[in-house]
This record gives C-alpha cells, structure tokens and sequence, in this order.
C-alpha cells in the first residue's frame, strides 16, 4: 500500500509529557499538511510544508507543538508538556506537486493525555 | 475555525433512497472537496470541484457549487449500508499559496439496510 501511513495509531500519555508522532506521505507528494480533528468536528489545520520548507503554521500550533520534515520526506509533529486539551486525532495528509491538489490522509493518531 | 457548516447535522435513510447533503461556506474559493470518514478510519476523498465549475459525477455521486450562494451539495444516489459515514466538506481558499482545506462540521449519514 502506498498510502500515507502514521505512526503510532493511538497515543495514551501522561499530562506534561513529550509526545512525538511520524508521517510518511506518498512517496512523490511534495505537499504535506498536519490536521487535528476533535470528537464530532472537522479537521482544523494545523500546519503546511512543501517539500522541507514550513510555509505555514495556524494559531492552533502553540509553542509546545513543533513540526519538521527533513529533507522533505516524512515529517514529525512533537508536542511537548502535553495538556488535557491537546487530546484528539492527529491527521496527516499529503497532495501532489500539481494541482488540483485533492489531499490523501493517513489513518491519524489518536492521543489520549491522561 | 470552522469554514462553514453542513446541513442535516445527521441524517438517517433506508437502503436504496437517496441522500442530499448541503454545505456552506464563508470565502471565495478555488475548489471545494467532499470527503467521507468511517467510525475510527481517516478521511478518504471523494470528488472535487473547482469555483469554475457548477455541477461534478463521480459514479453515485453528484456534486453541485454555486458561488453566488456560497453553497454546494453533495448527492448520494442508490445508498448503500456501506455509505454509513461522516461527509465533510473542505473549502481550498481562492488565492491562497497553500491549498490548506477548511472542513465544515460534517453530516453523520446512517443507510439503515
């Protein structure tokens, strides 16, 4: 399968711990987006890279949460301190270097602070 | 923040009827998308539509947009028990470098069999 792939799928964390999460786009997607999706919502963006380049960041993202992608390949989403609040689905989704640019998500994780 | 909304909130059918959902937004737009999510599973897309553009077919599926309404709807023909899903749709602001989408809140469709 040559989908996008998260990893892990579920997170439980103790409130106040670091948490890392990797995203593998599809192999030939220069574009990469981090969504987080709460219980009964929609996804709210998070963050845009094209290629390793951070274009974009919302609001959403406070200090605790930093993203990378070296070398424009998978990327990372770290979230440090970890509150109740940041509990919720974690989305990755990647599109081609053309457009129209219709987005393919991975599965998410999923994380839980306890 | 929410893009818009979807309407029904929910919506509950029998097998082989058909399922309308809408979806508003609040921007100018270059495409909009409509994307389904199963209990537990990611987002998997289903059509695309650019702001040109008025009505889409994707097998049982017929996308309308009307940007002077700032609209669209998605219509499901022949529903199928494996249809039972959440339906969002996702607007791609107009002029914006990132294609980042804007999801709407989503409409829980149950195809009873």
């Amino acid at each position: 399968d040559t989908g996008v792939s998260q990893d892990p799928r579920h997170k439980i964390t103790k409130r106040g711990q670091n948490v890392t999460f990797r995203c593998d786009p599809i192999s030939e997607h220069n574009r990469l987006y981090w969504y987080r999706q709460t219980l009964g919502q929609g996804p709210e963006f998070l963050t845009y890279f094209q290629n390793e380049a951070q274009l974009e960041k919302s609001r959403l993202l406070s200090d605790r949460f930093s993203a990378e992608r070296p070398k424009g390949s998978f990327s990372t989403l770290e979230i440090q301190r970890t509150e109740q609040g940041d509990s919720a689905m974690y989305l990755c989704a990647s599109s081609a270097r053309q457009g129209p640019y219709e987005q393919y998500f991975g599965p998410g994780t999923r994380l839980t602070v306890t | 923040s929410q893009q818009g909304e979807e309407d029904p909130q929910a919506l509950s059918i029998q097998e082989g009827e058909n399922a309308t959902m809408n979806c508003s937004y609040k921007t100018s737009i270059n495409n909009l998308q409509w994307y389904r999510q199963n209990s537990g599973r990611g987002l998997v897309h289903l059509i695309l539509i650019r702001s040109n553009e008025r009505e889409k077919h994707s097998g049982r599926l017929r996308v309308t947009l009307d940007t002077s309404k700032k609209s669209s709807s998605l219509l499901i023909t022949a529903s199928r028990a494996a249809d039972t899903a959440s339906y969002f749709c996702a607007t791609a602001l107009d002029g914006g470098a990132t294609n980042k989408l804007i999801f709407g809140t989503g409409t829980l469709l149950a195809v009873q069999p």
